[in-house]
């Protein structure tokens, strides 16, 4: 089956500075790529996704790349806030009609230091 | 529009009892997935229910379980607890129309003692 590693498993910035999380997945069929954001006491949230169709996508101050021959992505986040900080699981899956099943890594801590 | 909701959010049950959870998805949302959520092993995939039918499984015993009614709602039981089934419990509920992107719950956080 699918596995997904994250590295490191914590990093800290100063704020206004960059974070980037690297993800490498092993199932080369995996075709659905989404980052989930947790803040404490709540479920995961879904920030920003790509398929693998599409090499980069953007959204404010996040951006998701894929490189599909390495199987490995990254989501990118600009001029980071305090507010940023939290726990961002990435994840892969074979989205399809018949399954939506999802294989997380393990996720990462973020803290941004005002 | 309202979200995923889980009922309830905290249980404290015995070694030996059983548990069930409940879970609602968005309004329109056909498929419904579990994962159990622990620091140590991170977010692991229990099951998933589309139309009432489990489409997939992940490897825990079959101490768990699941259904899916008809208006999609959905529960899960653990029967027999034992202590290292204490962990969160997310709900996520997923469409073709949301391009299969999961929304999830807050989650039931259980604590067997």
């Amino acid at each position: 089956g699918e596995n997904v590693e994250q590295h490191p498993s914590t990093l800290s910035v100063q704020e206004g500075d960059s974070a980037v999380i690297k993800c490498t997945y092993s199932d080369s069929a995996s075709n659905y790529f989404p980052w989930y954001k947790q803040e404490l006491g709540k479920g995961p949230q879904l920030i920003i996704d790509i398929r693998s169709n599409v090499g980069e996508k953007k959204d404010q101050r996040i951006a998701v790349t894929l490189n599909k021959t390495a199987k490995h992505f990254s989501l990118h986040i600009t001029e980071t806030q305090p507010e940023d900080s939290a726990v961002y699981f990435c994840a892969a899956s074979i989205a399809s009609g018949a399954n939506s099943k999802l294989t997380f890594g393990k996720g990462i801590t973020l803290s941004v230091r005002p | 529009k309202a979200g995923v909701t889980q009922t309830p959010r905290y249980l404290i049950k015995t070694r030996g009892q059983q548990v069930t959870l409940s879970c609602s998805p968005i309004s329109g949302h056909r498929s419904v997935s579990w994962y159990q959520q622990t620091p140590g092993q991170g977010l692991q995939f229990l099951f998933e229910y589309f139309s009432e039918t489990q489409r997939n499984k992940g490897n825990f015993p079959g101490r768990f379980s699941g259904r899916q009614f008809s208006n999609s709602r959905s529960e899960m039981n653990v029967s027999t607890l034992e202590l290292g089934d204490s962990a969160l419990y997310l709900c996520a509920s997923s469409s073709r129309a949301s391009g299969y992107g999961y929304t999830f719950g807050s989650g039931t956080r259980l604590t067997v003692v």
